[in-house]
């Protein structure tokens, strides 16, 4: 089982400002998937990184995984109260013939108004 | 709309009772899962399956039974509910157990021991 580091635990910041996030590991990922949680609501999957060096845009949100696969970070530019919610990052490893996901604890984003 | 529907979406229990938190998926998901979601703990998953008939334990499995009779329904059981219990729980599943595909998790049940 893979230990996921999550950076930073708490974020707040104000609208329009820009922030990344990090994620990393002792060991290399197989893969690396990145959730957004909302109160009160299951995690949502926003991208699958597979490949070492890999990077990934959706609208705001870019996300890059090291070129070693120990790594990943998500960058939000031009943050918006809507971002708000915890980012979890997930990374998949072999068992018994399948693969489990192990999470990060997540980084929780407040955008202020 | 199609997805992982949870319910109940509360519950409370006392101390020894027994209940199960339905899971059902309508995406003909092969993999289906149990997390349990604590603060500052994170997602811990409790018990998987990879197909129907087929289960297996996760990272904390005491005190939980599951059994996968269908491809849709992956009901959790609590077997004697402990205050160690209260958490919320999140039921995921997965079109395939590879590591390109990604989970859908239901919205959660929040169940609180007394």
């Amino acid at each position: 089982t893979q230990l996921l580091k999550q950076s930073p635990q708490f974020l707040s910041i104000q609208e329009g400002e820009n922030l990344t996030v990090y994620c990393n590991s002792s060991s290399v990922f197989s893969s690396l998937q990145w959730y957004r949680q909302e109160p009160g609501e299951g995690p949502v999957l926003l991208v699958t990184v597979v490949t070492g060096g890999e990077v990934k845009k959706l609208k705001r949100l870019t996300f890059q995984f090291g070129d070693a696969r120990k790594d990943s970070s998500l960058h939000i530019t031009a943050a918006q109260p809507g971002d708000t919610g915890l980012y979890l990052c997930a990374s998949a490893y072999s068992g018994a013939g399948s693969y489990q996901l192990t999470f990060g604890k997540g980084t929780k984003l407040s955008v202020i108004p | 709309n199609a997805g992982v529907t949870q319910t109940p979406k509360f519950q409370v229990l006392k101390t020894g009772q027994s209940m199960t938190l339905q899971c059902a998926q309508d995406m003909n998901h092969e993999y289906m899962s149990w997390y349990r979601q604590d603060p500052g703990m994170g997602l811990r998953l409790i018990h998987y399956s990879v197909g129907a008939g087929i289960t297996d334990q996760g990272e904390v499995p005491n005190g939980y039974n599951v059994s996968r009779s269908t491809t849709e329904d992956f009901p959790l059981r609590l077997l004697s509910a402990a205050p160690s219990q209260t958490s919320v729980y999140f039921c995921a599943s997965s079109l395939r157990r590879q590591r390109n595909y990604g989970y859908t998790f239901g919205s959660g049940t929040r169940l609180t021991v007394v």
